[in-house]
């Protein structure tokens, strides 16, 4: 079957780095996406990986490890708005997505 | 810019009646969805239309029915609600339903079923 796993919850420091774990099981791979969602909120997109290695944007940073059904999403000098849930996402072989739980990431002074 | 739209925002709805959740998107992307989002689970794809005129069901269909007349609109019927299908409702397009093309939300539709 697909599955995409991730942990619940995560909490860090303001000012610090975070990395959110991601493993997957899809049937095929076409690209692995990370999403935020602020609560109450919808998703909005924030990177795609579809080639092994990393891909940085700024403070965030998404990396791929294809042959190991593996990704990260990295969160440097974190900030209080970065407090939200974080998704990861595949795109299978029939370009279906298949979405992780999220991970609420709780941001403290 | 509006992108997509859902309304309403949120409803109560009474068991057994019938509710069609409306979505438009004013960005001309062919590929359309309608996703549940209940507490632990992830999003969970119920239709999609890859392009006007074309629907298809995704992974919890039963229960709910879309249309797709035209590339800007994408309506969720729900026949006869249940009290499970208490969720929130997102609607999402994106450029082609391939590839690593992002999608775009609405803001989410919260219907309770009593």
């Amino acid at each position: 079957g697909q599955n995409i796993d991730q942990p619940t919850e995560m909490t860090a420091t303001e000012g610090a780095i975070v990395q959110i774990n991601c493993t997957y099981q899809t049937s095929g791979f076409n690209g692995l996406f990370w999403y935020q969602q602020h609560a109450g909120e919808a998703p909005t997109f924030l990177s795609y990986n579809v080639l092994d290695g990393l891909e940085e944007k700024g403070r965030f940073s998404s990396f791929l490890s294809r042959s190991k059904g593996y990704s990260y999403l990295l969160l440097k000098e974190l900030q209080m708005k970065d407090s939200a849930s974080y998704l990861c996402v595949c795109m299978d072989s029939n370009y279906q997505l298949i979405w992780g739980a999220g991970t609420k990431l709780i941001i403290k002074p | 810019t509006a992108g997509i739209t859902q309304a309403p925002t949120s409803q109560i709805l009474a068991a057994g009646r019938s509710m069609t959740l409306r979505c438009t998107q004013d960005m001309r992307h062919n590929a359309m969805y309608w996703y549940r989002q209940d507490l632990g689970l992830g999003l969970r794809l119920i239709h999609y239309s890859n392009t006007a005129g074309t629907t298809g069901k995704g992974e919890v269909p039963d229960g709910y029915s879309v249309s797709r007349a035209n590339t800007d609109d994408f309506p969720l019927t729900l026949a006869s609600a249940v009290p499970s299908q208490t969720s929130v409702y997102f609607c999402a397009s994106s450029s082609t339903g391939t590839g690593g093309t992002e999608a775009f939300f609405g803001q989410g539709t919260r219907l309770t079923v009593v």
